[in-house]
């Protein structure tokens, strides 16, 4: 069975300072790593795919990259838009649904 | 595109009542997910339709859940009996092909069962 674990549940930072999310997985054959934004009241956003060991993908203040065992999270200069819960979630080789983590909340302050 | 759309945004109802979830998924999306979210549990998968066909129910709680896919862009949640339990957030969302295609979600509806 897919786990996900994601660490800290919790983030509180001030504007400007850069931190990462961590999201640790197992899973028999990895076919996509997935991060999602969601905001209250609202469904989960997609935010990138990662698909093998070593990729990384940007957008704006955002980058996320993957290991053999974990992915990050980078968030470089946070603003307060940007507070949010964000998702990990990973398909296998089954070609099971998204198994998701619990998420971070991120709380970034003027 | 509108996106996938939920009725209702919320539901209450009491112990013992049937409730109906609806969703329209993305045209042109060929997969069709159920999600709850609790803060107990965060997201938990339900059923995964393909083509309108369930391909995984192993995360239906049990008889009282029931989904269904008439055609390519409607499907229903029902639970009857519905339990205080149940309460929660169902999520529908659908993609373009499978679960390694991104997930577009709707807006979910909050179901209070007393």
């Amino acid at each position: 069975e897919d786990q996900v674990t994601q660490s800290p549940e919790a983030l509180r930072l001030q504007e400007g300072e850069s931190s990462s999310l961590n999201c640790s997985y197992t899973v028999s054959g990895l076919r996509g790593l997935f991060w999602y934004r969601q905001d209250p009241g609202k469904g989960p956003e997609f935010l990138f795919t990662l698909y093998s060991a070593g990729e990384e993908k940007e957008k704006e203040r955002l980058k996320a990259t993957l290991t053999k065992k974990e992915s990050f999270l980078h968030i470089t200069a946070p603003k307060p838009e940007d507070s949010a819960t964000y998702l990990c979630a990973v398909t296998d080789t089954g070609r099971r649904a998204l198994t998701f983590g619990s998420g971070t909340r991120l709380q970034v302050q003027p | 595109d509108a996106g996938v759309i939920q009725s209702p945004r919320h539901e209450v109802t009491e112990m013992g009542q049937e409730v109906t979830l609806r969703c329209k998924p993305i045209s042109g999306h060929n997969s069709l997910f159920w999600y709850r979210q609790t803060m107990m549990r965060g997201l938990e998968l339900l059923i995964y339709f393909n083509n309108n066909v369930p391909i995984d129910d192993s995360g239906m709680p049990e008889d009282r859940f029931s989904a269904k896919m008439p055609n390519a862009s409607f499907s229903t949640l029902k639970i009857q009996p519905s339990e205080p339990r149940d309460s929660a957030v169902y999520f529908c969302a659908s993609s373009l092909a499978g679960p390694t295609s991104p997930l577009h979600f709707g807006n979910g509806t909050r179901l209070t069962v007393t």
